[in-house]
């Protein structure tokens, strides 16, 4: 069974204080790997895809990397409004999306 | 263009009754998914439309759930005889083609309170 899992479940960090969020994954034959984020009252807004083990793509202060059993998104030099959920999912053979439970990143200034 | 427009935006039901929610996905997009959010849990996948082919309901719940998409677009979400269990947030998406690492776009969801 496919199977996603996001640590930690919770980050609170200080304006300017990278890190990295992971999501752990396990799937028959994975055909993307997305990173969603996901703001209260609101639905996920789409980030990034990666494909193979190896693959990153970065976007402003967001940094996705993947490997054949993780996937990393490195937040650097955060600020206050990069605070929401951030959702990993897995696609694989149909065209669903499991997604793990999520990391709340809260950013103080 | 508009993004993923669901209706309501949120609905409070008493158990036993039946609700509908309604899915606008992006113009042009083929392939039509439904996720429900409960608290605490991942999304869950429910169904999945794509173009005119037999959609696949294999993460509907119970016979309770049912979802038709009429004229290859907009799609209606119906639970019959409510649970407290049911009490969800219901997520919509589209995507352009439905293929492997197509984009699924989300609208904001319903957020359905049955009591």
């Amino acid at each position: 069974e496919d199977q996603v899992t996001q640590s930690p479940e919770a980050l609170r960090l200080q304006e300017g204080e990278s890190s990295s969020l992971n999501c752990s994954y396990t799937v028959s034959g994975l055909r993307g790997l997305f990173w969603y984020r996901q703001d209260p009252g609101k639905g996920p807004e789409f980030l990034f895809t990666l494909y193979s083990a190896g693959e990153e793509k970065e976007k402003e202060r967001l940094k996705a990397t993947l490997t054949k059993k993780e996937s990393f998104l490195h937040i650097t030099a955060p600020k206050p409004e990069d605070s929401a959920t951030y959702l990993c999912a897995v696609q694989a053979g149909f065209q669903k999306l499991v997604f793990g439970t999520g990391t709340r990143l809260l950013v103080s200034p | 263009g508009a993004g993923v427009s669901q209706s309501p935006s949120n609905k409070v039901t008493e158990k036993g009754k039946d609700v509908e929610l309604r899915c606008d996905p992006i113009s042009g997009h083929t392939a039509l998914y439904w996720y429900r959010q409960s608290l605490g849990q991942g999304l869950e996948f429910l169904i999945y439309f794509q173009g005119n082919s037999a959609p696949d309901k294999s993460g509907l719940p119970s016979d309770r759930f049912s979802a038709e998409r009429t004229g290859g677009s907009v799609s209606t979400l119906t639970i019959q005889r409510t649970q407290q269990e049911d009490s969800a947030v219901y997520l919509c998406a589209s995507s352009l083609g439905g293929g492997p690492g197509d984009i699924q776009y989300f609208g904001a969801g319903t957020r359905l309170s049955v009591l």
